[in-house]
């Protein structure tokens, strides 16, 4: 039973096209996360909710809309496609203690996006 | 603000030599440290991390670290690689779960090991 689960795993698209990626968590946890990684595998947080409350918000162009219906999902649209958005991009989550930033984060398998 | 860097994009070992993956970090605040590794297509998988306590860590898979907060460092070790090891290794930091960092995982840029027979 995955823990972290995203769809797509693969995605191409040509430029322009809006897309979504989905995120599941069945940890029962209160924050979840999306990550970018780049072509040099260098991950980089995009965003973050904790209970359906977006926290954490890194300097990611508005074509990124992060959703989150409920603290077990956390989907990312992507609107206008373009060439640099090619990557894959890792949803996480984890249970924030009050005051610590101790636990584990748990990430999905990740989704590769191509944009042609 | 926190950072993390590892000295070392691609290590090579030879299968059963001493593994070793340097990571030295930058926090304002007592850090908490992890160590994350990343097969090929797969997500990353967490190996150990350092919170209180105990300075010497150990993991999963034989593998170890070791927080100097001295050197602000928390380098990688296992005694002897198998070549199920190869794989990219990341070094990450966290902050607390409140202020702005919200538990926010910032990552070193990953040190690809590989292991020859």
């Amino acid at each position: 039973d995955t823990a972290v689960s995203q769809t797509p795993k693969y995605l191409v698209t040509q430029m322009g096209n809006d897309k979504s990626i989905k995120c599941e968590q069945n940890l029962g946890h209160d924050t979840m996360y999306w990550y970018k990684q780049d072509s040099k595998k260098f991950l980089k947080i995009m965003f973050s909710y904790n209970n359906k409350e977006l926290i954490i918000n890194e300097t990611v162009p508005n074509r990124f809309s992060p959703k989150s219906p409920d603290k077990a999902h956390l989907n990312l649209h992507i609107n206008s496609l373009e060439l640099g958005d090619s990557a894959v991009y890792f949803c996480a989550s984890r249970q924030l203690l009050k005051g610590k930033g101790d636990t584990e984060a748990f990430f999905g398998q990740g989704t590769r996006l191509t944009v042609v | 603000a926190q950072s993390v860097t590892q000295l070392g994009s691609h290590v090579s070992v030879s299968e059963g030599a001493l593994v070793l993956l340097r990571c030295n970090y930058s926090s304002s605040v007592p850090p908490y440290l992890f160590w994350y590794v990343q097969y090929p297509n797969q997500g990353l998988q967490l190996l150990l991390k350092y919170t209180t306590g105990a300075t010497l860590v150990k993991g999963i898979n034989g593998f170890e670290a070791e927080f100097k907060k001295s050197e602000t460092s928390f380098h990688l070790t296992k005694p002897s690689a198998h070549m199920s090891d190869a794989a990219e290794y990341f070094c990450a930091v966290s902050g607390g779960a409140g202020g702005t960092s919200y538990g926010k995982l910032t990552f070193g840029q990953g040190t690809i090991l590989t292991v020859h027979p």
